[in-house]
């Protein structure tokens, strides 16, 4: 199994900071991460796939880089709705893996 | 608009049975791979299971494996999951979720709460 660490675990910023998340898969998949966005009691949504693909709807802020085990998720300029927790996901392999999940918290 | 609406959950003692079930509407149920995830209360989200878009295969966490059936009738629009032996680290919302061409997840339901107690 595909272990996913992600990094930090809590980042304490300021409305209008530029955000960098990290996601480091134990082995190579390739560019097949997913990231995404999870609010209080509310559903997951998808924010990128294929590591850089944006998801529909999603506003250009979000920026997703990376390939083989190194990733990383950029808030450009962080918006009030954005304070969330974030999953990295991989699904090059089976079982499909997720992150532990970052927290992004307001300062 | 994609809709996913699970249903199902509830409180149940260890060593019980539930079924899930997650109607979906607003695409064509036929063409896409569906999965359930689960999240237990104030953890991360955790890949359960998985069924191709005919269903002729599935897929499993080793952590359900040999207790959790998934299945999905297409005339019905309506995926669902088989969960038997209950254990108490089953207790989660389950949510079920559509994949893309590759198994991410771009649309996903509420949410089904499974408590396994006594």
């Amino acid at each position: 199994e595909i272990v996913m660490t992600q990094s930090p675990a809590t980042l304490s910023m300021s409305p209008g900071e530029r955000a960098t998340l990290s996601c480091r898969a134990s082995q190579s998949v390739s560019s097949n991460l997913a990231w995404y966005q999870q609010k209080p009691g509310q559903a997951p949504r998808l924010l990128i796939y294929g590591a850089s693909t944006r998801a529909t709807g999603i506003p250009a802020r979000f920026s997703g880089s990376g390939s083989g085990t190194e990733f990383t998720l950029t808030i450009s300029s962080l918006q009030s709705e954005d304070f969330a927790v974030y999953y990295c996901q991989q699904y090059n392999n089976w079982p499909v893996t997720f992150g532990q999940g970052t927290k992004v918290e307001i300062k | 608009e994609v809709h996913l609406v699970e249903s199902g959950g509830g409180l149940v003692q260890p060593g019980g049975s539930l079924r899930l079930s997650c109607a979906a509407s607003g695409f064509t149920f036929s063409s896409y791979a569906m999965s359930w995830v689960r999240q237990a209360p104030g953890k991360g989200l955790e890949w359960v299971s998985a069924i191709s878009d005919s269903g002729d295969s599935t897929y499993f966490a080793d952590s359900v494996k040999g207790r959790f059936t998934i299945s999905r009738d297409n005339s019905k629009n309506t995926l669902y999951l088989q969960i038997n032996s209950l254990r108490a680290e089953d207790t989660a919302v389950y949510y079920c979720a559509r994949s893309g061409r590759g198994y991410w997840f771009d649309y996903w339901g509420q949410g089904t709460l499974v408590t396994v107690s006594s």
